[in-house]
Parts: structure tokens; C-alpha cells; sequence
């Protein structure tokens, strides 16, 4: 059955350093990779998705996240964070290609200090 | 243009009630999604509508959740009736194309506790 797993629960950036947020996967085949973001009061708004192709993907805000295969990975990085980026991020995976449904892991809270 | 509506944004009841939340899609969308996290928990999908018909139902927790799509415009999600285990927060989600590599468009959510 496919998973999704986010190894941290909680993490804290200073303000300007710089970010990865771990994503484990599982699924027999090429998945379909989505991360999402949520700040408070507000709905998940997707940030970058991965299907095939470059497996370096840029998304909105500065956000970039790599594939890797081998690793069943697709960690969220992000160069220079900024305080307004202190929110919850969600890695996906689709459950197949005739279905619209995702598999959420558990969610990180990231915190940045000033 | 509106992105996903959800009414009410907060509902708390006792148990045994009977809640029912509301979702708007983005107008357009055929594909619209329900999802249910539960506090600690990962979100978790509860079941696909394309347009008024059910596609993947197959989240549902329980015979205690109706989900409904009359029209194929807005959904409604009862919960009757309602237990402790039901507390958490309601996502809905559309989406114009069908299919794993469809953009979702997430609502707020609605929170729900029941007492």
C-alpha cells in the first residue's frame, strides 16, 4: 500500500538559513509528488509537484524539491528562509493515475527564529 | 476568482448530534474531494466526486457519513451520529481534471469537535 512519511514533526530555521524537509515514499510505481503548504487559517496551497522529467522541480515562493528514486524520496529545500514561510508542509503522493486521491504524510511545523 | 468555500470554519456539538458541513468547489471544477484529519494524525481522504456521482468512496469511516453532491455543485458531508472520534478538521478540495496528476484547490477546512 502506498505511504507517505515525514520523518520531522517539528522543525526550527533561523531566519535566512537555509531548509529541507524530509519526504519518504511508497508506491510500486512512478509517483505522482506533491508538497503543500499551510499557514494558519488557511487552505493547503500547493507549492511544486513532480510526475516525470527533471527530477529537480522549482515551485512557488522559492521552493525547489529533488526525486530520487533510489531513496524514495522527494525532499522540500529552500536556500534562504524567510519568517513568513512558518507554516505546516505536506508531502503527497497520487494514489495512481485513474484516481485523484492523495496520501498525506503527517505534516511538518516549521518555525523560524529572527 | 473564489477559490473553495467551506461552512461553517468551526462546529462544536455533543455527541450524538447531527452535523452537516458545506463545501463550494471553484466553480468549474467536476472533481471535488473530502478529506479528514484528526488531531496528530495525517490527512486523510474520505472520498471523490465527479460531478454528482461518487467516484472513490472508499474513505468513508462509516455508515454514520452521507456525503452528497446534488447537481454536481456544492457537497455536503452529515455526520449522524456524531462520536468523539469524529472530531477534527474537514478538508475540501476540487479540482477541473480527474486523475493523479490533478492540481487539488484545498478549502480552510472546517473544524468540528464534538463533546
Amino acid at each position: 500500500a502506498q505511504s507517505v512519511t515525514q520523518p520531522d514533526i517539528h522543525i526550527t530555521v533561523s531566519e535566512g538559513a537555509s531548509l529541507e524537509l524530509r519526504c519518504n515514499y511508497s508506491y510500486g510505481a512512478t509517483p505522482y509528488l506533491f508538497w503543500y503548504v499551510q499557514s494558519p487559517g488557511q487552505g493547503l496551497q500547493l507549492l511544486l509537484k513532480y510526475f516525470s522529467g527533471d527530477t529537480l522541480v522549482q515551485g512557488i515562493k522559492g521552493f525547489e524539491a529533488e526525486f530520487k528514486r533510489s531513496q524514495s524520496s522527494f525532499n522540500l529545500r529552500k536556500p534562504s528562509v524567510h519568517w513568513s514561510d512558518a507554516a505546516e508542509y505536506f508531502c503527497a503522493v497520487g494514489a495512481g493515475s485513474n484516481t485523484g486521491k492523495l496520501i498525506f504524510g503527517q505534516g511538518t511545523t516549521l518555525q523560524v527564529k529572527p | 476568482e473564489a477559490g473553495v468555500t467551506q461552512f461553517p470554519s468551526h462546529s462544536v456539538i455533543e455527541k450524538g448530534q447531527t452535523v452537516t458541513l458545506r463545501c463550494d468547489p471553484i466553480s468549474g471544477h467536476d472533481n471535488l474531494y473530502w478529506y479528514r484529519r484528526v488531531m496528530g494524525k495525517e490527512i486523510k481522504f474520505l472520498l471523490h466526486f465527479v460531478k454528482e456521482s461518487k467516484q472513490d468512496e472508499s474513505g468513508m469511516p462509516n455508515n454514520r457519513f452521507l456525503a452528497e453532491r446534488t447537481g454536481g455543485t456544492y457537497s455536503t458531508l452529515k455526520v449522524q451520529p456524531a462520536e468523539l472520534e469524529d472530531s477534527g478538521v474537514y478538508f475540501c478540495a476540487s479540482s477541473q481534471d480527474r486523475g493523479g496528476q490533478a492540481e487539488q484547490f484545498f478549502g480552510p477546512g472546517t473544524r468540528l469537535t464534538v463533546l
